[in-house]
């Protein structure tokens, strides 16, 4: 079976500070990737997705991520944060016919102003 | 912006007692999940649902559990006889899509706490 793993669990950053949150996952065959964003008493909300082409995509709130095949990666990046970006973040794959995402156990970003 | 609507936002029960969920999904939306969160855990997976019938459904989702469109409008999601694990912050979501897309809307949760 499919897993996630996200090894940062709570980063804390101050605004004008480069962010990368990694994100792991681990099946052999071909998968889709997903970021999702929790703000503070808000429901998830996609941030990015990769299927296929290019493997650096650009999402919301200028969020990209880079897919790296050979280590099942799938890294969240962003130039500059912002005390908005304070959230809780979660890289979720599905496998290809599907239904069930599987996430991870999510990163909570703490931006300081 | 259309969006997924749960209720009730937080319910508290006794264990074994029986709990229902409610979501409004988007109206176009085909296809209807629900996941659940234990407090400090993982997002998991516990059920999809299209054309009136489960499509897929995790390990976590055993006989305990069932879901129902009862009305074309809302999808319920019942635990028969709740145990204290089932403690959980429980999410519906909805997608116009049926292929592998992840583009999941979900709703705000329903916090529910087995006593």
């Amino acid at each position: 079976a499919q897993s996630v793993s996200q090894h940062n669990h709570h980063v804390i950053l101050s605004e004008a500070a480069s962010l990368e949150l990694g994100c792991n996952y681990s099946y052999g065959g071909t998968v889709n990737l997903f970021w999702y964003v929790q703000y503070p008493g808000q429901h998830l909300q996609l941030l990015l997705k990769y299927f296929s082409g290019d493997p650096l995509v650009k999402g919301i709130k200028g969020f990209e991520a880079e897919f790296i095949k050979s280590k099942f990666s799938f890294n969240l990046r962003k130039p500059s944060v912002q005390w908005s970006d304070t959230a809780e973040y979660f890289c979720a794959v599905i496998v290809t016919g599907r239904r069930a995402l599987t996430f991870g156990s999510g990163t909570r970003l703490q931006v300081q102003p | 912006e259309p969006e997924v609507t749960q209720t009730p936002s937080h319910q508290v029960t006794q264990m074994g007692q029986e709990v229902i969920l409610r979501c409004v999904p988007i109206s176009n939306h085909l296809y209807f999940y629900w996941y659940r969160q234990i407090l400090g855990q993982k997002v998991e997976f516990l059920v999809s649902f299209y054309n009136n019938e489960i499509s897929e459904k995790s390990e976590i989702f055993d006989d305990q559990f069932s879901v129902e469109r009862p009305d074309g409008s809302n999808f319920t999601l019942k635990i028969r006889s709740t145990k204290l694990e089932d403690s959980a912050m429980y999410f519906c979501a909805s997608t116009w899509t049926g292929g592998n897309t992840g583009e999941l809307f979900f709703g705000e949760g329903s916090r529910l706490t087995v006593l």
